[in-house]
C-alpha cells in the first residue's frame, strides 16, 4: 500500500461529458503529481500542485484542470471529454516535489470514454 | 531536456535466469533515476532510485541497478527471475529543468516474461 488513494478506480462515461477525479496524497507529503497513462502515449506528466499551488505543467489539455485543496487532497477535471481521453489516470505524491525525492503512486482511475 | 529509453519493449527469461532490463538516459545535469514495477490492475511500485550516492543500488524484491556515466546507462538486473516478477517495468528520469520540480519522464516500458 502505497498510501495513496484514488477514487474512483473506474468511470465509464460518453464524449462531452465531464468527471472528476480526486486523489489523496501520503500523509505528510505536500507536492501531488497527475500522470496519464494510454497505449499510443505511454507515461505523461500532466501537471504538479505543491501545497496547494500549481508548480508545473505538462502536456496538460486546455480541457483539463486540477487543483490542490486546503487539506491537500487533488482533484483533476477532465471536460469535454472525447474519446482519446480513455486512459489510466494516475496521482503520485512526494513530501516536498523535490527531484530526488521518489514519488509514490496510486493505483489509478480508469477512465473509459464511449 | 531529460529522456529515457527503454531498449526492448518485451523481455522473455526461465524462471531462475538473470533478468536484465535495459535503461539508457539522456540528461545535460547529474540525473536522479528511478525504476518502477507496474503489476496489473495496479499502480506504480517503487523498485530503487539513484540519486549521486553509490552507483549500484540495491532494491525491493532482488533487484538492483548500476548507476553508470559514461554509458548514459541505468539497467536493472536481478540474478534470478522468480514467476512473481512478471509485470512491466518502467525506467524514469526527473526532470529537473531549471526549477526541479520533480516531474517523471518515463521509458516507454519493458514487459517481462517469466517462463516456468
Amino acid at each position: 500500500d502505497s498510501g495513496v488513494t484514488q477514487t474512483p478506480k473506474h468511470l465509464i462515461t460518453a464524449t462531452g461529458q465531464r468527471v472528476t477525479l480526486r486523489c489523496s496524497p501520503r500523509s505528510g507529503d505536500l507536492s501531488v503529481y497527475w500522470y496519464q497513462q494510454s497505449l499510443d502515449q505511454g507515461l505523461q506528466f500532466l501537471i504538479q500542485y505543491y501545497n496547494g499551488e500549481e508548480r508545473a505543467k505538462g502536456n496538460i489539455l486546455e480541457r483539463f484542470s486540477a487543483q490542490q485543496f486546503p487539506d491537500l487532497h487533488s482533484e483533476l477535471n477532465l471536460s469535454s471529454l472525447e474519446l482519446g481521453d480513455s486512459a489510466l489516470y494516475f496521482c503520485a505524491s512526494s513530501p516536498d516535489g523535490q527531484g530526488n525525492q521518489p514519488q509514490h503512486f496510486g493505483d489509478g482511475t480508469r477512465l473509459s470514454i464511449l | 531536456a531529460q529522456s529515457v529509453t527503454q531498449l526492448g519493449s518485451h523481455v522473455s527469461v526461465s524462471e531462475g535466469a538473470l533478468v536484465l532490463l535495459r535503461c539508457n538516459y539522456s540528461s545535460s545535469v547529474p540525473p536522479y533515476l528511478f525504476w518502477y514495477v507496474q503489476y496489473p490492475n495496479q499502480g506504480l511500485q517503487l523498485l530503487l532510485k539513484y540519486t549521486s550516492a553509490a552507483t549500484l543500488v540495491k532494491g525491493i524484491n532482488g533487484f538492483e541497478a548500476e548507476f553508470k556515466k559514461s554509458e548514459t546507462s541505468f539497467h536493472l538486473t536481478k540474478p534470478s527471475a522468480h514467476m512473481r516478477d512478471a509485470a512491466e517495468y518502467f525506467c524514469a528520469v526527473s526532470d529537473l529543468g531549471s526549477s526541479n520540480t520533480g516531474k517523471l519522464i518515463f521509458g516507454q516500458g519493458t514487459t517481462l516474461q517469466v517462463k516456468p
